[in-house]
C-alpha cells in the first residue's frame, strides 16, 4: 500500500526567510509526486509536480521541491517567505508502476499549516 | 473557464435520507475522483474514475456510491448516511495520459453535516 507522510502538523518562518515542509512517501513502484496548497475556505491548486528526470522541480510562486529517491523524501521549499504564502499544504503520491487501474490511486499526506509571521 | 463545479456548497440532513453531491468537469478530463478531508486525516480518497463507465474504490468507499455515465459527471452517493460521514467533500478531474503524471484539478468543496 502507498503511503504519504508529513511529520509536521505546522511549520512557523518569518517573512523573508527559507522555508521548507516535509514529505516522505511509500510506493511499491516509482513514484509521481505531487504538491497542493489550500487557502482557507478554497478547494485545493496544484503547485508542482516530480515526474522523472531533474529531481528539483520548480513550481508555481517560487515554490521548489527536491525529490531524494535514497530517502523516499520530496521537500517543499522557498528561498523566501511570503505572509501571503500562509496556507494548508499537501504532499501526494501515484505509484506509477501499479498495474490495471490502481494507478489512479493517489494518496495525500495529512497536510501541514504554514504560517508566515510579518 | 476551466473548472470543476460541485453542488451543494453546503448540505445539512439526518441519518439516513439518501443524498447525491453533484461534480461536473468542462475540461474534457477522462479521470475523476473524489475525496474527503477531515482535520489531522488530510485527504483521503473515496472513489475514482479512469473513464465512463469506469470506477474503482479509494481508501475509503464505505458508505458511498458512484457512477460515471458521461464524461464531464461523476456524482457522489450517499444511500443512507451517518453522522461520521460529516466531512468537506472534493472532487477533482485530471487528464489520464501518461500514467497519471497529470495533476488534478478541484472543485470548491461541499462541506456535509448529518446530524
Amino acid at each position: 500500500a502507498q503511503s504519504v507522510a508529513q511529520p509536521e502538523d505546522q511549520v512557523n518562518v518569518a517573512e523573508g526567510n527559507p522555508l521548507t515542509v516535509k514529505c516522505t512517501y511509500s510506493v511499491s513502484g516509482n513514484p509521481y509526486l505531487f504538491w497542493y496548497v489550500q487557502y482557507p475556505n478554497r478547494g485545493l491548486q496544484f503547485l508542482l509536480k516530480y515526474i522523472t528526470g531533474d529531481n528539483l522541480v520548480k513550481g508555481s510562486y517560487g515554490f521548489e521541491a527536491e525529490f531524494n529517491k535514497s530517502q523516499t523524501s520530496f521537500h517543499l521549499k522557498k528561498p523566501s517567505a511570503l505572509v501571503s504564502d500562509s496556507a494548508l499544504y499537501f504532499c501526494a503520491v501515484r505509484d506509477r508502476d501499479a498495474g490495471g487501474t490502481s494507478y489512479g490511486k493517489l494518496t495525500f499526506g495529512q497536510g501541514t499549516i504554514l504560517t508566515v509571521h510579518p | 473557464e476551466a473548472q470543476v463545479t460541485q453542488n451543494p456548497r453546503y448540505l445539512i440532513t439526518v441519518t439516513g435520507k439518501k443524498l447525491t453531491v453533484t461534480c461536473s468537469q468542462n475540461m474534457n478530463h477522462e479521470y475523476m475522483s473524489w475525496y474527503r478531508q477531515d482535520p489531522g486525516l488530510g485527504l483521503r480518497q473515496i472513489y475514482y474514475s479512469m473513464n465512463v463507465e469506469v470506477t474503482d474504490k479509494g481508501d475509503v468507499p464505505e458508505g458511498y456510491k458512484v457512477s460515471r455515465k458521461e464524461k464531464r459527471n461523476f456524482p457522489l452517493i450517499l444511500e443512507s448516511p451517518s453522522p461520521n460521514q460529516t466531512s468537506l467533500y472534493f472532487c477533482a478531474s485530471s487528464l489520464l495520459a501518461g500514467g497519471g503524471r497529470y495533476e488534478q484539478y478541484f472543485g470548491p468543496g461541499t462541506r456535509l453535516t448529518v446530524t
